[in-house]
């Protein structure tokens, strides 16, 4: 039960766009399409932006993105924002009937 | 209000037990599988455990397999985790999270987290 790979820090300025890359196995992100992204700020619980790859929950912005290839999953943010400033999270179930959490990164929002 | 409000974490030995309990309120948990989810200070999130929404299936991270045991009363809306054996590097504040597909869209609830702090 590795943890998916993430860079641990990425930057934009307002109104760029950026992309999270997770990196997974066979095993987890390339068997199945039920990778979820989060968003966490400092003391704050995490929030679900986009589940199954690419699909967002009600009243997630459309400026966030999922999708996928192969054993990788990213996240693409457009139009950054100041309040985007956050770690990012992806999870992935896996064939072991469990999950995992990628590392996380840290958008920083120049 | 959808609330999940997590309780009974604090210090402990190591080697210790501690049970927490995660109380839902504003929903049914019932039709939810159930997740636990902790973060070691200043580090990522970590997948623990997850419960189906019947209780009847459950799984765990390596890491805790053997020692922490996943539990649910949904008669009374409750989740719980008994975590035995105790390490340092259980240190961590623990959410516990409801997961649920609604049509095209999906039911996504955490609670604020309970500390744990394994220490002599």
């Amino acid at each position: 039960q590795s943890a998916l790979t993430q860079p641990a820090s990425v930057s934009g300025s307002p109104g760029q766009s950026i992309a999270i890359s997770c990196t997974g196995t066979s095993s987890d992100i390339g068997s199945y399409n039920y990778v979820s992204w989060y968003q966490q700020h400092p003391g704050k619980a995490p929030k679900l932006m986009i589940f199954d790859v690419s699909n967002r929950p009600s009243g997630v912005s459309n400026r966030f993105s999922g999708s996928k290839s192969g054993n990788t999953a990213s996240l693409t943010i457009s139009g950054l924002q100041a309040e985007d400033e956050a770690d990012y999270y992806c999870i992935s179930y896996t064939t072991s009937s469990t999950w995992v959490f990628g590392g996380g990164t840290k958008l920083t929002v120049l | 209000e959808v609330q999940l409000v997590e309780s009974g974490g604090g210090l402990v030995q190591p080697g210790g037990s501690l049970r927490l309990s995660c109380a839902a309120s504003g929903f049914n948990i019932s039709s939810y599988y159930m997740h636990w989810v902790r973060q070691a200070p200043g580090k990522g999130l970590v997948w623990v455990s997850r419960i189906s929404s019947d209780g009847r299936s459950t799984s765990y991270a390596d890491s805790v397999k053997g020692r922490f045991t996943i539990s649910r009363d949904n008669a009374k809306n409750t989740l719980y985790v008994q975590m035995n054996s105790l390490r340092a590097e259980d240190t961590a504040v623990y959410y516990c999270a409801a997961r649920k597909r609604d049509g095209n869209n999906f039911n996504d609830y955490w609670g604020q987290g309970t500390l744990v702090t394994v220490s002599s």
